[in-house]
């Protein structure tokens, strides 16, 4: 099945910096590549996706890039805001008909500091 | 529009006790879903249901099992509670698969002593 790794594990910037997060995938046929955001005490929740067809997508202050031949893809979060503080989840699947599920990786907790 | 309901929101239970998680959710999704988090391991796939009517395994399904009612509900239970299965846990929906992102329930805290 497919494996996800996520690094840091942890991640503290300054208000106003950049922060990146970095996940690698195992399974050549994995497709679709989400993000998750999830707040303290609270359900994670989608925050950007990215498909195999396409190599960055931004939102904002946030943006994914993907690279296909080495298997990973990044989340960066630019202008950093205190409510940025939560962790964040990558995740692959390869969305085919036969194919239903998400993995995770472990999660990055990010800490803006003001 | 309530999305994903999940009950209850805590529990604590002995071990060797048995209980039945409950999830809802009102979007006519097709797929659902049951995931634990523990501290460090992200969200690990306990069982999915890919549509009404079918149910697979996911990455820890020892020690649960899960029934999808009809297409709006899809319970978890635990026959016999261990302390390892202390741990937050999930359920999520999506319309076919996972593309276009889940939407999860708020997470049923789960204490086995």
């Amino acid at each position: 099945g497919e494996n996800v790794e996520q690094h840091p594990s942890t991640l503290s910037v300054q208000e106003g910096d950049s922060a990146v997060i970095k996940c690698t995938y195992s399974d050549s046929a994995s497709n679709y590549f989400p993000w998750y955001k999830q707040e303290l005490g609270k359900r994670p929740q989608l925050i950007i996706d990215i498909r195999s067809n396409v190599g960055e997508k931004k939102d904002q202050r946030i943006a994914v890039t993907l690279n296909k031949t080495a298997k990973h893809f990044s989340l960066h979060i630019t202008e950093t805001q205190p409510e940025d503080s939560a962790v964040y989840f990558c995740a692959a699947s390869s969305s085919g008909s036969n194919d239903y599920k998400l993995s995770f990786g472990a999660g990055t907790t990010v800490t803006v500091r003001a | 529009n309530a999305g994903v309901t999940q009950t209850p929101k805590f529990q604590v239970l002995k071990t060797g006790q048995s209980m039945t998680l409950q999830c809802a959710q009102d979007m006519n999704h097709n797929s659902m879903y049951w995931y634990r988090q523990d501290p460090g391991m992200g969200l690990r796939l306990i069982y999915y249901s890919a549509s009404e009517g079918t149910t697979d395994k996911g990455e820890v399904p020892n020690g649960y099992n899960v029934s999808r009612l009809n297409k709006r509900e899809f319970s978890l239970r635990l026959e016999s509670a261990a302390p390892s299965q202390t741990s937050v846990y999930f359920c999520a929906s999506s319309e076919r698969g996972p593309a276009g992102g889940y939407t999860f329930g708020s997470g049923t805290r789960l204490t086995v002593v």
